[in-house]
């Protein structure tokens, strides 16, 4: 089983629809969380970062993290075309070693 | 200002030869990381850097990989007796001190070995 799973899609939504993209871990020392967006043939970018449990906000992006359940979320509200790209969760225990999920793919159709 | 460079951005190399793989930080950052990502996963850790020591160098596959930064700034990833299975893009990234989450990837280096 990997540390951390993700589905690997992809998801396909119209313009405007909220998207919620997932994972799940199993490393219970895991304490630093984050998305990165990641175009085709470019290096991934950081969107949000949560420390612990909690909910954070960003604009159109709303992070989750649910230690209990060892489960965290991205929310997308009116999702774009320029959304359309692949979504990595990581985590990391220390703050600096991290492990990243496996990429979700999105496609947000105009 | 300018991001995190690697160089070069596409690399084709026969069964069994030597490589390196150069990663340009951003100035001032202090650590910088290695992976490694294979068509459809997530990028793999290899290595981290704190200053110019390896302070975890556990997601190295096997001792054919190697990396040095001697100077602190700029990091060498060396790679030798390839495989076909070391195909894969391979990221820098670096963050402005040790422990930061914040993490800034370079556009990768795509190795194809024949």
């Amino acid at each position: 089983q990997k540390e951390v799973e993700q589905d690997p899609g992809p998801l396909s939504v119209p313009e405007g629809a909220i998207v919620s993209l997932n994972c799940t871990y199993s490393n219970s020392a895991f304490q630093y969380f984050m998305w990165y967006r990641q175009y085709s043939r470019k290096g991934p970018e950081l969107l949000m970062y949560t420390y612990s449990s909690g909910n954070k906000e960003d604009g159109r992006f709303t992070a989750q993290v649910d230690k209990s359940s060892k489960y965290i979320s991205l929310f997308i509200r009116d999702s774009q075309p320029s959304d359309s790209a692949t979504y990595l969760c990581a985590m990391s225990a220390e703050g600096f070693k991290t492990i990243f999920g496996a990429g979700t793919r999105l496609f947000v159709k105009a | 200002g300018a991001g995190v460079s690697q160089t070069p951005s596409n690399k084709v190399t026969e069964k069994g030869k030597y490589v390196e793989l150069r990663c340009d930080p951003i100035s001032g950052h202090t650590a910088l990381y290695w992976y490694r990502q294979s068509l459809g996963q997530g990028p793999e850790f290899l290595i981290y850097f704190q200053g110019t020591g390896a302070a975890d160098d556990s997601g190295l596959p096997n001792d054919r990989f190697f990396a040095v930064r001697p100077e602190g700034s700029v990091s060498t990833l060396k790679i030798q007796r390839t495989e076909r299975g070391d195909s894969a893009v391979y990221l820098c990234a670096s963050s402005p001190y040790d422990g930061s989450y914040e993490q800034y990837f370079g556009p990768g280096t795509r190795l194809t070995v024949t």
